[in-house]
């Protein structure tokens, strides 16, 4: 069953941290996603990035970088968190030749406090 | 960019009930799909439906390239249908997707 894993399902972090969110998927996929869900406002796109070292800004990557050093792992960096980063971050990927079909991950709820 | 809005934003059903979700889409798209969140937070990928219908068990999809928006049908709900639903369309290039807001869908025993 092919998967995308984030590493942690709940975290809680300090105003100022810096937070690793991870993502790893075992479908050979090219396409890699960061988003992140609010209520009322539906998916957003962070960052996405289409081949190893390769990444571009979504529409809110303001507070947030990237790593893409393997195809199969994507890394969501908030190099300073904030209490307004406090949202449930999804990672999804997706290959090139499905009609770009995502797969998504189960989800990282992050609270800054 | 391209605008996607979907209605209604809550649903509330009765285990059985029939029910249609709309998503409008404000420019021309070649690729449309339709998600379930699930109460956990799980996003699965139902249908993947740039023209025509499409059916799978108690859903179905249809969209209507030429006017702009698409539809899921949801027959003989379960409790299991409970979640949000979203649609969503390329922009740019790249396999990026933009989403609608979703419609909260609870279906009651």
């Amino acid at each position: 069953d092919v998967k995308v894993t984030q590493s942690s399902r709940y975290l809680v972090k300090r105003t100022g941290e810096k937070v690793f969110l991870e993502c790893v998927q075992d479908m050979d996929h090219e396409n890699m996603f960061w988003y992140r869900q609010d209520p009322g406002l539906g998916l957003r796109l962070i960052y996405f990035s289409y081949d190893v070292k390769m990444k571009e800004k979504g529409d809110i990557p303001e507070g947030y970088s990237v790593s893409r050093e393997k195809k199969e792992r994507f890394s969501l960096i908030l190099e300073s968190a904030s209490t307004n980063q406090t949202s449930m971050y999804l990672c999804a990927s997706s290959s090139i030749g499905q009609h770009y079909g995502y797969t998504f991950g189960s989800g990282t709820r992050l609270t800054v406090v | 960019g391209i605008q996607v809005e979907q209605s209604p934003p809550d649903l509330i059903l009765q285990e059985g009930a029939n029910s249609t979700l709309r998503c409008n889409f404000s420019d021309s798209v070649n690729n449309l799909q339709w998600f379930h969140q699930n109460p956990w937070g799980q996003l699965i990928n139902l249908f993947y439906i740039p023209s025509g219908t499409k059916q799978n068990g108690r859903l179905s999809a249809t969209t209507v390239a030429t006017e702009r928006y698409s539809l899921l049908y949801i027959s003989s709900s379960q409790t299991t249908d409970s979640g949000v639903y979203f649609c969503a369309v390329p922009y740019n290039q790249g396999g990026k997707l933009i989403f609608g807001q979703g419609t909260e869908l609870s279906v009651k025993p």
